[in-house]
């Protein structure tokens, strides 16, 4: 059975601090991982990653896949309290773009 | 920008009761989704579609029927409302071939059964 598993399940940092979100996965025919942010309401696109090894980067978010070991994780640098959200993971695991979920890693940045 | 409108963000609704969820796209995307997210859950696929009139069950469509009689309108129906269906409902579109940014999201629909 096709899965999606993030770590840690929530998270609570002070600003400034440096966060790192791992999404693992265990798909067949694995073709794109997602990652979402998601405040109070629809979750936002954050990043595509269809290539191992290769960094996507949006100023102070950065992620990056590991195809052989399955997983992708997101870098938050230099935290603000508009970076907490939940983080969603999803993965086309059978290239027809229907996402399979990860439950989400909720993240609280403190003032 | 690619909008997914859904119609409602709350609603309260009684057991047994038929419930409409509508949710209506403006950019022409053939695929649009009808998701469910509960705590320590995430978001799970009620139904698809890939096209008008085309629909495929996703993991959890017990108790749930869609409709999409146009390309930009996917409906999804509580047959009959059970208090287990409290959920945030979340639609989706994508574009058939070139999904480079995976999903574009309704705002969510948060539904209670009472």
């Amino acid at each position: 059975e096709d899965k999606v598993v993030q770590s840690p399940l929530s998270l609570v940092v002070h600003e400034g601090d440096t966060v790192t979100l791992n999404c693992s996965y265990e798909v067949t025919n694995f073709r794109s991982l997602l990652w979402y942010k998601q405040e109070k309401k629809a979750p936002t696109f954050l990043f595509m990653l269809t290539s191992s090894g290769i960094e996507k980067k949006s100023g102070r978010l950065s992620s990056i896949l590991d195809k052989k070991e399955l997983f992708s994780i997101l870098n938050i640098t230099a935290t603000q309290t508009g970076d907490s959200a939940v983080y969603l993971c999803a993965v086309d695991a059978s290239g027809t773009y229907k996402y399979i979920f990860g439950t989400g890693t909720r993240l609280k940045v403190l003032a | 920008d690619v909008k997914v409108t859904q119609s409602s963000r709350y609603l309260v609704k009684r057991t047994g009761e038929k419930v409409f969820l509508e949710c209506v796209q403006d950019m022409d995307h053939e695929n649009m989704f009808w998701y469910r997210q509960d705590p320590g859950l995430g978001l799970r696929l009620i139904y698809f579609s890939y096209d008008v009139k085309m629909k495929e069950k996703g993991d959890i469509p017990e108790g749930y029927s869609v409709s999409r009689e146009k390309k930009e309108r996917f409906s999804l129906i509580l047959e009959s409302a059970s208090t287990n269906q409290t959920s945030m409902y979340l639609c989706a579109s994508s574009l058939s071939m070139t999904a480079a940014h995976g999903y574009t999201f309704g705002s969510g629909t948060r539904l209670t059964v009472v």
